[in-house]
């Protein structure tokens, strides 16, 4: 397994305004991931974010309003910029650990759970 | 893209007995099917998985089976106990040759309560 951690763990913020993310896993992993879980719903890909690349966005999300960085194999943030009341969500990075099946799997960090007024 | 369809939304069963939570996926590309347990205010937690190469899977109380033909997949709990009570979710996911995995695609959900 792997453990990950997220910063903040929770925020409000005013709409116009945006927030980073940061998530810090304690070992290399090649593939790394943001979901956004809105209030009593699923799970939602935003993008994968891979080192040394761009992040490959899902439909539905754009870079312009959740950049994006990788500096290395241990660390990723997501921005939430400009953000308005419908971003009020929980957000999760999550990690694609290594290794040969069926050691591999992915699990997810504690979530940042973000209310926009 | 992946479409993963998850039934039912909400499920009470009575203490000692078994719980069923199917899906179905849309992509016959995908090859990988885990399962998580959410618990309110937590994140979730992956309870089994299982790859296409094989039928089923089974660890303690909990199962799951896989019809690759039918683009289908299932959650067998046996032996319910009250801490099973949480919300269920499904997910699908291409595992790639060069290592790793496309992110998931997640069903809507199932609320299991396990009644007393």
């Amino acid at each position: 397994s792997a453990v990950i951690s997220q910063k903040p763990s929770r925020d409000i913020c005013q709409r116009g305004t945006s927030l980073t993310i940061q998530c810090q896993v304690d070992s290399q992993v090649t593939m790394m991931f943001w979901y956004r879980q809105q209030p009593g719903q699923s799970l939602t890909l935003i993008a994968t974010a891979n080192q040394g690349s761009e992040a490959t966005y899902e439909s539905g999300f754009v870079i312009d309003k959740f950049p994006i960085s990788r500096p290395n194999l241990t660390f990723s943030t997501l921005t939430v910029s400009n953000m308005s009341p419908e971003d009020s969500s929980i957000y999760l990075c999550s990690v694609w650990t290594s290794g040969r099946a069926p050691y591999n799997e992915q699990f997810f960090g504690p979530g940042t759970r973000l209310t926009v007024l | 893209g992946e479409n993963v369809e998850q039934h039912p939304s909400t499920l009470s069963v009575q203490e000692g007995d078994s719980a069923v939570i199917k899906c179905t996926y849309s992509d016959s590309a995908s090859n990988y099917f885990p399962w998580y347990k959410q618990e309110l205010g937590k994140r979730p937690q992956l309870i089994i998985d299982i790859r296409s190469n094989v039928g089923e899977k089974k660890d303690q109380r909990i199962a799951v089976t896989l019809n690759k033909t039918a683009k289908h997949f299932s959650l067998h709990i046996t032996e319910t106990q009250p801490e099973d009570s949480a919300v269920y979710f499904c997910a699908a996911s291409t595992t790639l040759l060069r290592g790793g995995a496309d992110g998931l695609t997640f069903g809507k959900g199932t609320h299991l309560i396990i009644q007393p």
